[in-house]
């Protein structure tokens, strides 16, 4: 169980479109979904955290209208990087957590996505 | 400001040997110790977590260590094989009700065992 699934796992686009990223947590319910980016050899670092229903809440120096999310539901977050840029070209990888679960899991425990390869040519 | 210091950043270990991964901490807010185990390509998966009321957890070749008063945590991994290679990150977490139950992620260490 706690499977997390993101789509696609890579991209390539040109300079100056918008690329869209999906998160889906396949068998529980996440009311709470977080975004991460990794650059090559580097740690992850969070650009924001999603809760259903409301906006999303951006980490200090991310750019919200660069990177718009949306939460639809309970199991499904979107990235949607608009307008990429080379620099915008790296590894984005979403969570999800429980809640306060039942079962095996640690409360709020996240479990993670394979990840999104997004290169800007 | 680093929340987090991971080392060492990367580590070589020989087959059946043992590989130490330590992290420090200012925060004593934190209440959530995880470890990630991620390899290339991939996202990453929770390899074991504790709770500062332990100090110790153990699950199978894996062991966390936990000093509160130092604000040190580390992951022993026992009997290392080269399937261990990958990078490992430790994590802290807030109280969910005060800080959204973020992750703050270590650098990583870059763990290489050899045959």
């Amino acid at each position: 169980g706690a499977v997390v699934s993101q789509h696609p796992s890579w991209v390539i686009c040109k300079s100056g479109t918008s690329v869209k990223i999906e998160c889906r947590s396949l068998d529980f319910q996440a009311t709470t979904m977080f975004w991460y980016r990794q650059f090559p050899k580097q740690s992850l670092m969070l650009m924001a955290t999603s809760n259903e229903g409301s906006k999303a809440t951006y980490e200090q120096g991310v750019e919200k209208d660069k990177f718009l999310i949306n939460h639809a539901s309970l199991t499904l977050s979107t990235l949607t990087v608009t307008s990429a840029h080379p620099e915008d070209s790296s590894f984005y990888i979403c969570s999800a957590h429980l809640g306060e679960t039942s079962g095996s899991g640690a409360p709020y425990e996240q479990y993670f996505g394979p990840g999104t390869r997004l290169t800007v040519t | 400001q680093q929340q987090v210091k991971q080392s060492p950043q990367s580590l070589i270990v020989q087959k059946g040997g043992i590989s130490i991964i330590n992290c420090a901490y200012e925060n004593t807010a934190f209440d959530y110790f995880p470890w990630y185990q991620q390899f290339p390509g991939k996202g990453p998966a929770l390899l074991i977590a504790i709770r500062p009321d332990v100090s110790e957890k153990k699950e199978g070749r894996f062991t966390i260590s936990f000093n509160k008063s130092a604000k040190q945590f580390s992951l022993h991994i026992m009997d290392s094989q080269p399937g261990d290679s990958a990078t490992y990150f430790c994590a802290v977490r807030g109280h969910y009700d005060h800080q959204g139950g973020k992750l703050i992620f270590g650098q990583g260490t870059e763990l290489s065992v050899k045959p």
